[in-house]
């Protein structure tokens, strides 16, 4: 069965704290993305990743960063939290090509303090 | 620019009655259109897809959509809801390159006895 993992469901961490979100999929996958999910806002990409080492910016990167050592880690980081950060990050990855069903993670909610 | 509209924020429907989930795009090529579920405090759950060809689409649970080019419309349908279909339900239309999803902002459907 297909399988994304957040390792964190819920973190509370103080303002200026360096933040890591974990996820990470045992499908083969070499598409993988980080939206954050607000009220009223729905899903906005922050980050993208397809292959190893690479990653692309989404529609609101400021703020965050990316790792990608291994095809099926992809972390995102927080490197100074923010109370405006305080949401709902979700993981996804997709194989190519396009067009493959989109496999999401359960959730992280992160509050920051 | 891609965007994806769901005019309706919040759904009421009683139990045993028709739905259909409005979702309008805007997308400069051959769209590729899911509709995800994502129930309280989890992540999202495909419900169906259009790639091409027919243009009345099957899902899980009951689900079924209609895609009509002439409208930029992927309206979700289903002819009898139940309690458990309560959740909140988002649109997304498929970019390239790389598989990234553009998000509606949701429908939260709130289902009544």
């Amino acid at each position: 069965d297909v399988k994304v993992t957040q390792s964190s469901r819920y973190l509370v961490k103080r303002t200026g704290e360096k933040v890591f979100l974990e996820c990470v999929q045992d499908m083969d996958h070499e598409n993988m993305f980080w939206y954050r999910q607000d009220p009223g806002l729905g899903l906005r990409l922050i980050y993208f990743s397809y292959d190893v080492k690479m990653k692309e910016k989404g529609d609101i990167p400021e703020g965050y960063s990316v790792s990608r050592e291994k095809k099926e880690r992809f972390s995102l980081i927080l490197e100074s939290a923010s109370t405006n950060q305080t949401s709902m990050y979700l993981c996804a990855s997709t194989e190519v090509p396009s067009g493959n069903t989109i496999y999401f993670g359960e959730g992280s909610w992160l509050t920051v303090v | 620019a891609q965007s994806v509209t769901q005019p309706d924020i919040h759904i009421t429907v009683s139990e045993g009655a028709s739905l259909e989930l409005r979702c309008n795009y805007s997308y400069g090529a051959t769209p590729y259109l899911f509709w995800y579920v994502q129930s309280p405090g989890q992540g999202l759950q495909l419900l169906l897809k259009y790639f091409s060809g027919d243009t009345l689409v099957q899902g899980i649970k009951g689900f079924e959509a209609e895609f009509k080019r002439s409208q930029s419309s992927f309206n979700l349908r289903k002819p009898s809801v139940h309690w458990s279909d309560a959740a909140e339900y988002f649109c997304a239309v498929g970019a390239h390159p790389p598989d990234k999803l553009i998000f509606g902002t949701g429908t939260r459907l709130q289902v009544f006895p």
